[in-house]
């Protein structure tokens, strides 16, 4: 199916264990976004890439790693969960040509 | 970017148009403004964006005073669909750089 898809969409883990989001894209954009939400704000950044091999932080990337080794994947890794880290992910992607952004349907993480 | 300033909530008759206001009075020249939804639980989604020009498209209007400090989107006939928190963002038109999302205004659309 084509769009932007993020797995997995659930996912509780313990304080401490390495956790990998995965975001894939269809439509081969450029740019490729993470975002965290949590209860009573809006979007952060954590990281975004411009194309493949090149990522920049964003103004939360404390405790997250990413990679973008294809134009399609971006994934976000949280290297050892901390509870701070529990929220909603969301994937965004764009191409240089229009300039909107298009998320993923999320994944909600819990850190116990 | 320049900061925005949208109501926390709004309450809409079903049916009924919905104008949902945002000052941005810092904006620059070449800033656009651009509006999101976020219905529950969902990734945010695209509504519409302007630079100076009033804009239409078929899921809203985006209307833009004259000096550019403030804006109102415009949903022409709300449904119960269109209950959810929307973003008013100034961003300036590099492709590809991130956006800045504030607390938005939850629009509550009854019958």
């Amino acid at each position: 199916d084509a769009g932007i898809t993020q797995s997995p969409r659930y996912k509780i883990t313990e304080t401490g264990r390495q956790v990998t989001l995965m975001c894939h894209q269809t439509w081969s954009h450029s740019y490729m976004f993470w975002y965290r939400q949590d209860l009573g704000h809006g979007l952060r950044l954590i990281y975004y890439s411009a194309a493949a091999d090149i990522t920049d932080k964003g103004e939360v990337p404390d405790g997250y790693v990413v990679s973008r080794s294809k134009t399609e994947n971006f994934p976000l890794t949280l290297e050892s969960a901390t509870r701070s880290q529990t929220s909603v992910y969301f994937c965004a992607s764009s191409d240089e040509s229009r300039w909107e952004q298009f998320f993923g349907p999320g994944t909600r993480l819990t850190v116990l | 970017d320049a900061k925005t300033t949208q109501p926390t909530s709004m309450d809409c008759a079903e049916g009924r148009a919905a104008n949902l206001p945002c000052n941005h009075s810092t904006i620059s020249g070449n800033e656009y403004v651009y509006w999101y939804r976020q219905i529950h639980s969902q990734g945010p989604q695209y509504i519409i964006h302007g630079l100076k020009n009033n804009e239409t498209n078929e899921m809203a209007s985006l209307i833009i005073t004259e000096d550019r400090k403030s804006s109102t989107l415009i949903l022409p006939h709300a449904t119960l669909r269109d209950t959810a928190v929307y973003y008013c963002i100034v961003r300036g038109n590099q492709a590809g750089t991130a956006l800045i999302f504030g607390k938005g205004t939850t629009l509550s659309v009854s019958s």
